[in-house]
């Protein structure tokens, strides 16, 4: 198992350009989560969904949108990027919420200037 | 709402030195709580849960008790090693309504073990 994958692993962006960041899990999760890790904030969680078809807000939902059309696949989507965003997004998936273990992807570095 | 404060790092010690990272919680409802841990460059790992008051989650030799009566999931290692060196994150699942089971992290807690 490949386990939570993520790319790109670096970006770097121009205010105001869009971009996608890619997840899969090859788990057969039904739970997947997308946070963002800041300096002396911890991980904050930007939008999750429950299963395929089924997405939510989470914390910091602002500039990013979600879908979810297969089990697998859980992209990340900055509509217009702005340099708060500048931060590590981290995808996370598990078998259900709660008291499960959620499997971390490696991360992605997005700069935004 | 529901929220984790863990102790501010960074965190040094020597190696073999005890290690205590507090966390305390406020939530309503029974949480589940977990420690995870990032080794420099990657992703989250868990390294313990608790699911009810008074259940004890240990693994790699750290520990930590869930106290209700407390608000407390205080992570322990009798002797840390040098490969301990990481960010410790003190997580607890949300119980309300429908967020529940996202998790809410503290900020994080740094230690660096030295030889």
């Amino acid at each position: 198992n490949a386990g939570v994958t993520q790319t790109p692993k670096f970006q770097v962006l121009k205010t105001g350009q869009s971009m996608t960041l890619q997840c899969a899990q090859d788990m057969n999760h039904e739970y997947m989560s997308w946070y963002r890790q800041d300096p002396g904030m911890g991980l904050r969680l930007i939008h999750y969904s429950v299963g395929a078809g089924i997405t939510d807000q989470g914390e910091v939902p602002n500039g990013y949108n979600v879908s979810r059309s297969t089990t697998e696949d859980f992209p990340l989507r900055l509509l217009s990027a702005a340099p708060s965003q500048t931060s590590v997004y981290f995808c996370a998936s598990s078998y259900g919420a709660g008291t499960l273990e959620q499997y971390f992807g490696p991360g992605t570095r997005l700069t935004v200037t | 709402g529901n929220s984790v404060t863990q102790m501010e790092g960074p965190v040094t010690l020597s190696e073999e030195a005890f290690l205590t990272i507090n966390c305390t919680y406020t939530a309503t409802g029974y949480p589940s709580l977990f420690w995870y841990v990032q080794y420099p460059g990657e992703g989250l790992q868990l390294l313990l849960k608790a699911t009810k008051a008074d259940d004890k989650g240990s693994n790699k030799g750290f520990e930590a008790t869930y106290r209700k009566e407390t608000t407390s999931f205080h992570l322990e290692k009798g002797s840390v090693q040098v490969s301990d060196s990481a960010v410790y994150f003190c997580a607890l699942s949300e119980t309300d309504g429908g967020s529940q089971g996202n998790l809410i992290f503290g900020k994080g807690t740094k230690l660096s073990v030295k030889p």
